[in-house]
Formats: structure tokens, C-alpha cells, sequence
């Protein structure tokens, strides 16, 4: 198994911009999320899908939006991207374990908005 | 809303010394507290997953305990080496997606 795979590592972009980051995972894991992670702030949840077809907002939505149409693939769209959104994104799959889920995380994909 | 806090922010200690870093949650209705490894500019890797049932997971050197009542979880490693130096977070999972804390980070010096 490749586990969670993430594409690009690495981004430029400029302000005003769009992009996708893309996020595959082959262990037929239901639960998928996308994280940041800022120095200070530690991992932070933007969206996050409990199937295909359905998605629902984290804690910083704002500026992203996601989609779910298999179960495999879990893209990250920046609509307009900005400097704020200068970061590094994690994309995570879980499988149930139990009564709960544990997560398995991509290697990270680091963009940077000049 | 649940919060995850980690102290301390970092930990430097010789070789082979035993450790114990911990983590707390403010809401006790969690499905599991999962600890992770991260290296400098690297992903994270899970090194334990503790469901709310259990009491202590045990992996090689690494025992994470869950103590539900008190909202607290420590990571123990012993006979630390230089390769174990490393960010580690915790998180928990419950009603709620994920919450992390900020995490430790660790140095062992040989």
C-alpha cells in the first residue's frame, strides 16, 4: 500500500491564484480530513469527509473548499489564495479501530503565497 | 469545545534517560487519544492509539496511559536514545474531528 499520498510537496503561488492540492489514499479508508499546520498554532482542521458525497467544515474553513466524489481522492481547492494561506497542509485518512478512528497522515505538502 | 494541551513545549535530556511527556484534554467524552511522531519537515507518524476503554498502550520503549476522569494522557520512553528526538503530539478524538495539541518537542543529547 502507498498509504495517503499528497501532491504537490512543494508550492509557490501569487496572491489571487487558484490551485488544488490533491490527496489520494489505497486503504479504502472511509474518514478523510485536511489539515495546516502553522509554527505556534499547531494542526488545525479545514474540512473534513466521513464518506463520499459528504463533507463538512473544520475549524478554518474559510478560503477552501473540498469535494468527496470517490473514496480514494480528497482534492483542497484555494479559491483566491492569499499569504495567510502560506503554510504546510497535511491530508489525513482513518480506518475504525474499534469504537474509534485512527488517522494516518500524507507527508505534507508546503505552499507557499507570495 | 475540546482543547489539547501538551507541556512542556520542549524537553532536552542526556542519553538514556527515562521520560514522560504530557498531554491533557479539557472534554472527557473522547473515542480515542492518538500520540504522533513528527520530524522536522516530515509528515506524522502514529506511534500510539489508545481507545477509550483501555488504560495503556505498549509499543517497544513507548507506554501511553489514558486516564479519562483526570483528562490526561502521558507518554513514557525509556532508555531514551538521540534518534527518538523528535516533535510528539497528541490528539483526541470524540464528537468532534481531531483536536491536537501543539505538541513537545524533544532532545535527547548524547
Amino acid at each position: 500500500n502507498a498509504g495517503v499520498t499528497q501532491t504537490p510537496k512543494f508550492q509557490v503561488l501569487k496572491t489571487g491564484q487558484s490551485m488544488t492540492l490533491q490527496c489520494a489514499q489505497d486503504m479504502n479508508h472511509e474518514y478523510m480530513s485536511w489539515y495546516r499546520q502553522d509554527p505556534g498554532m499547531g494542526l488545525r482542521l479545514i474540512h473534513y469527509s466521513v464518506g463520499a458525497g459528504i463533507t463538512d467544515q473544520g475549524e478554518v474553513p474559510n478560503g477552501y473548499n473540498v469535494s468527496r466524489s470517490t473514496t480514494e481522492d480528497f482534492p483542497l481547492r484555494l479559491l483566491s489564495a492569499a499569504p495567510s494561506q502560506t503554510s504546510v497542509y497535511f491530508c489525513a485518512s482513518s480506518r475504525r479501530t474499534g469504537g474509534s478512528y485512527e488517522q494516518y497522515f500524507g507527508p505534507g505538502t508546503r505552499l507557499t503565497v507570495t | 469545545k475540546q482543547e489539547v494541551t501538551q507541556i512542556p513545549a520542549a524537553l532536552s535530556v542526556p542519553e538514556g534517560e527515562n521520560l514522560v511527556l504530557n498531554c491533557s484534554f479539557t472534554d472527557s467524552a473522547i473515542y480515542n487519544l492518538q500520540w504522533f511522531r513528527q520530524d522536522p519537515g516530515k509528515g506524522l507518524t502514529s506511534l500510539l492509539l489508545i481507545q477509550s476503554s483501555q488504560r495503556e498502550q505498549t509499543s517497544g520503549r513507548l507506554n501511553a496511559s489514558l486516564d479519562k476522569s483526570s483528562g490526561r494522557s502521558t507518554l513514557y520512553i525509556a532508555a531514551s536514545q538521540p534518534g527518538d528526538s523528535a516533535t510528539y503530539l497528541c490528539a483526541a478524538s470524540g464528537n468532534t474531528p481531531l483536536v491536537f495539541g501543539k505538541g513537545t518537542r524533544l532532545s535527547v543529547i548524547a
